[in-house]
């Protein structure tokens, strides 16, 4: 199974509308991300948390917001989509100890 | 604040032949992470090779090995014998140090599509 998973993979939905992107990870790591990828812009930093009860913005958290339920699970929400927010976005874990961040498969996301 | 520049949108490389993808940081900093992530059709980010600034010398892994040019904050890859499984869009990117200060995010560069011909 895989370490970092996302669901859904790929979701329409339309304008105005409320979604969550959820991520869930088995590598027992405390810090958690989520990036989002547009052409020509490479990855970009939406939250970032370290553990349950430390959330922070990144650099593009304007229209979003998060939970991080669990140390294992942190999700995304977009609280009334736009189209301009049709992207792919990632989750991604890091030990605090190494580093090294792991990502899942992400997800196609399209506002319409 | 850092900065990431991959200023090559496309390469293309024949099989078996060599190829070098250019990144350009900025940073302040002097103890720092450089990444190279291939991202292939199917989306998933996978780490390449990563270069720790305090090492002198430069990263090999395989047929992948960098150029780390630390005075002029470069940081190429370059990928020996290519094959058509290197075929991907390529991520440089950029962590300072992790510490317990630190928000241990990565910061990338724009991306460079490899086409890789047969």
């Amino acid at each position: 199974d895989a370490d970092v998973t996302q669901t859904p993979r790929n979701r329409i939905t339309k304008t105005g509308k409320r979604i969550m992107l959820e991520c869930s990870q088995t590598k027992g790591h405390d810090r958690m991300y989520w990036y989002r990828q547009d052409p020509g812009l490479g990855l970009r930093l939406i939250y970032y948390s370290f553990d349950v009860k430390d959330i922070n913005k990144g650099e593009i958290s304007d229209g979003y917001s998060v939970s991080r339920q669990a140390q294992a699970k942190f999700s995304l929400s977009l609280e009334s989509a736009i189209p301009n927010q049709t992207a792919l976005y990632f989750c991604a874990t890091s030990s605090g100890l190494s580093g090294e961040q792991y990502f899942g498969p992400g997800t196609r996301l399209t506002v319409t | 604040a850092q900065t990431v520049t991959q200023s090559q949108p496309e390469m293309s490389v024949q099989e078996a032949e060599t190829v070098t993808l250019s990144c350009t940081y900025d940073t302040s900093e002097s103890d720092y992470y450089l990444f190279w992530y291939k991202q292939p059709p199917s989306r998933q980010m996978i780490l390449v090779i990563r270069q720790e600034a305090y090492k002198q010398q430069n990263a090999t892994e395989n047929r992948f090995s960098v150029n780390f040019q630390k005075a002029a904050k470069s940081f190429s890859l370059k990928i020996s014998d290519s094959q058509l499984g290197d075929a991907a869009m390529y991520f440089c990117a950029y962590r300072r140090s992790v510490g317990s200060s630190n928000t241990g995010k990565l910061i990338f560069g724009q991306g460079t599509t490899l086409q890789v011909k047969p």
